[in-house]
């Protein structure tokens, strides 16, 4: 089983639409998560932590399920510029400092 | 702070030969990441430091992969011989602590002919 396992996609989606991605880890002992976002041929860059508590960032949402291993990204009323791939990050902390990325999620918004 | 510097951009070598890739990380950062990208397999990483010592060289796919870094503001990683799978773009990444973000330098688009 992958450390992180994200869907591929691709989602398509019209503008102004919701759309949600899940990322599953297999580590309990994973202690940090992230949503990262590539866009083509580019480097990678932090999106957002994701916190035990849920954060939210304008129209981004993140939530952590620790029980159920799998964190969420939420993104609402899409704009154009959304459409990227988005990565699931997971920090295994306590045991070493490696920082293991989903394959990532594409995102395609359409007009 | 210029990020993360990773050079060259571009490089196409002939199967067998060696290709060196090269990283500096930002200044300050303790650990630094190589990761590979490839279509199939995603960003997986080869190997991390931390105060310029190897940590978990787990990743690195076979013998023909080293990597070292010398001081805390230089690293690179080498592959002898050069092999046509081991296409890919190559990201050096770099943080300051854990729990902190990761910055990445714009990548290695290494092409083997």
């Amino acid at each position: 089983r992958k450390e992180v396992e994200q869907d591929p996609g691709p989602f398509n989606v019209p503008e102004g639409a919701t759309v949600a991605f899940n990322c599953t880890y297999s580590n309990s002992a994973s202690q940090s998560f992230f949503w990262y976002r590539q866009d083509c041929r580019k480097e990678p860059k932090l999106l957002m932590s994701v916190y035990s508590s849920g954060n939210e960032d304008g129209r981004f949402t993140a939530q952590l399920n620790r029980a159920s291993q799998y964190i969420s990204l939420l993104i609402r009323d899409s704009k154009l510029s959304d459409s990227a791939t988005y990565l699931c990050v997971v920090n295994q902390v306590a045991t070493t400092d490696k920082l293991i990325f989903g394959t990532g999620t594409r995102l395609q918004v359409f007009p | 702070d210029a990020g993360v510097i990773q050079s060259p951009r571009h490089e196409v070598t002939e199967m067998g030969q060696e290709v060196t890739l090269r990283c500096k990380p930002i200044s300050g950062h303790n650990s630094l990441f190589w990761y590979r990208q490839t279509m199939m397999r995603g960003l997986e990483l080869l190997i991390y430091f931390n105060n310029n010592v190897p940590i978990d060289d787990s990743g690195m796919p076979e013998d023909r992969f080293s990597a070292k870094m010398p001081n805390a503001s230089f690293s690179t990683l080498k592959i002898q011989p050069s092999e046509p799978r081991d296409s890919a773009v190559y990201f050096c990444a770099s943080t300051l602590d854990r729990n902190t973000e990761a910055f990445f330098g714009q990548g290695t688009r290494l092409t083997v002919v």
